[in-house]
């Protein structure tokens, strides 16, 4: 069964630093492409990151680039997000996702909320 | 900056059908946007149902269809259950690895 749990948010000062974590499990972690999708409390589905199978290639909506980085690790079947210069915007539960042959964001985590704020 | 528009409600009846629609601020929508859609639940991960304009995933129920219409992605729940209300999100590409969410349809079952 694939899963995907995702974690590491919480509370943070604007301009402040925060990664997130996604430990993935049930299947073959470095075959798959993967994502990091984010909703803000009450609002819709905002894409924001993905990096392919490998790592070698990795893109950003424009609200983050620049600020956050996506990155994977094989060895530990984990995705992360490094996210600096956090702002209030940035408040959202952050989801990781994963690609399917079969199309995009098939599977999801639970979610992790990231809070910006004084 | 690329906007995808959805309707921001709808209301069906149980037994009913109704179709929502995905459109994009570049124009047309076609199969080369590989139109998602997803269902989302209060409190819960959004679960995707429609890849590829109109390919259903092993769990998607046939109730649920996807299309072209119009110049828009649609997505048709025909014979609406009461667990289908719900919000439901299309997901486009617009080249380069770039996806642009809608901003949703809450569907209402009543």
């Amino acid at each position: 069964e694939v899963q995907l749990v995702e974690s590491g948010g919480g509370l943070v000062q604007p301009g402040g630093s925060l990664r997130l974590s996604c430990a993935a499990s049930g299947f073959t972690f470095s075959r798959y492409w993967m994502h990091w999708v984010r909703q803000a409390p009450g609002k819709g589905l905002v894409w924001v990151s993905l990096i392919n199978s490998d790592g070698s290639s990795t893109r950003y909506a424009d609200s983050v680039k620049g600020r956050f980085t996506i990155s994977r690790d094989s060895a530990k079947d984990t995705l992360y997000l490094q996210m600096n210069s956090l702002r209030a915007e940035d408040t959202a539960v952050y989801y990781c996702a994963r690609d399917s042959v079969g199309g995009i964001l098939v599977y999801w985590g639970q979610g992790t909320l990231v809070t910006v704020s004084s | 900056q690329t906007v995808v528009t959805q309707e921001p409600s709808l209301t069906v009846s149980p037994g009913g059908t109704v179709t929502l629609t995905c459109a994009s601020s570049t124009g047309a929508v076609s199969s080369g946007y590989y139109p998602n859609w997803f269902q989302q639940k209060p409190g819960q991960a959004p679960r995707a149902l429609i890849y590829s304009t109109n390919n259903k995933h092993s769990w998607t129920p046939a109730r649920f269809s996807g299309s072209l219409l119009g110049g828009k992605a649609a997505l048709t729940l025909s014979g609406v259950q009461p667990e289908d209300e719900a919000e439901y999100y299309c997901l486009l590409y617009y080249g380069g690895a770039n996806w642009v969410f809608g901003g949703g349809t809450k569907v209402t079952v009543l």
